[in-house]
């Protein structure tokens, strides 16, 4: 299985901050990553795909980048609504795995 | 505009088999650019693909080896939804348990862009 290790594990931030999370994979993925956003409650929510994309919808200020094993989701200025959970997760082999979930809280 | 609605019970005794389903509406569970996915989500192990079922001209399934000798995904096209069923459950199959679409977003790469509500199963007698 394609191991995903995302770092922090939770960050503490506030309104107006860049936040930077990482991903990496024990393995060359190329750009078969995607990130999700998860608020507490609700199903996760789809930001970025392959690696850089944004997904419909998602606002600029998410972006994502990184190919091979090690990638990067970045938020250039936090608003109230992104304190939440965010996975990484692999679409190059079966089975699917996620990264641990980086938690950003309210400094 | 797609949706998924899950339903199915949120109590399961230990041995017995725990059953979801995922109703789908605004695509087809035959689309030939989708599959079709549950994936649980617990405190211990975070979130786990459990397995999909996808339709390529024939029906194919893939499963987490973790619950390959349990798990069975079924496609029902009259209905136009998949279901779940995991046989002989413990507590560790004690979790929130996502529907999900994995569709193809660029080339051959696939996301899950859509998901169910979530459904909180908890395995206890």
């Amino acid at each position: 299985d394609i191991q995903m290790t995302q770092s922090p594990s939770s960050l503490s931030a506030s309104v107006g901050d860049r936040v930077t999370i990482t991903c990496r994979a024990n393995q060359g993925i190329n750009n078969y990553l995607n990130w999700y956003q998860q608020k507490p409650g609700r199903a996760p929510k789809l930001l970025i795909y392959a690696a850089s994309n944004l997904q419909s919808g998602v606002p600029s200020r998410f972006s994502g980048s990184g190919s091979g094993a090690d990638f990067t989701l970045t938020v250039s200025s936090l608003q109230p609504e992104d304190f939440a959970t965010y996975y990484c997760q692999q679409t190059y082999g079966i089975p699917r795995t996620f990264g641990q979930g980086t938690k950003v809280d309210v400094k | 505009q797609v949706q998924l609605q899950q339903s199915g019970p949120g109590l399961v005794k230990p041995s017995q088999t725990l059953s979801l389903t995922c109703a789908i509406s605004g695509d087809s569970v035959s689309s030939n650019t989708a599959a079709w996915n549950w994936i649980r989500q617990s405190p211990s192990k975070g979130l786990e693909w459990v397995g999909r079922t996808y339709y390529r001209s024939n029906w194919y399934n893939d499963y987490a080896a973790s619950v390959k000798s349990r798990i069975t995904i079924n496609a029902d096209t009259s209905k136009n939804q998949f279901s779940l069923q995991l046989k002989s459950v413990t507590p560790e199959d004690t979790a929130v348990y996502f529907c999900t679409r994995a569709t193809v977003v660029t080339g051959i790469l696939y996301a899950f862009d859509i998901w169910g509500q979530g459904t909180m199963v908890t395995v206890s007698s």
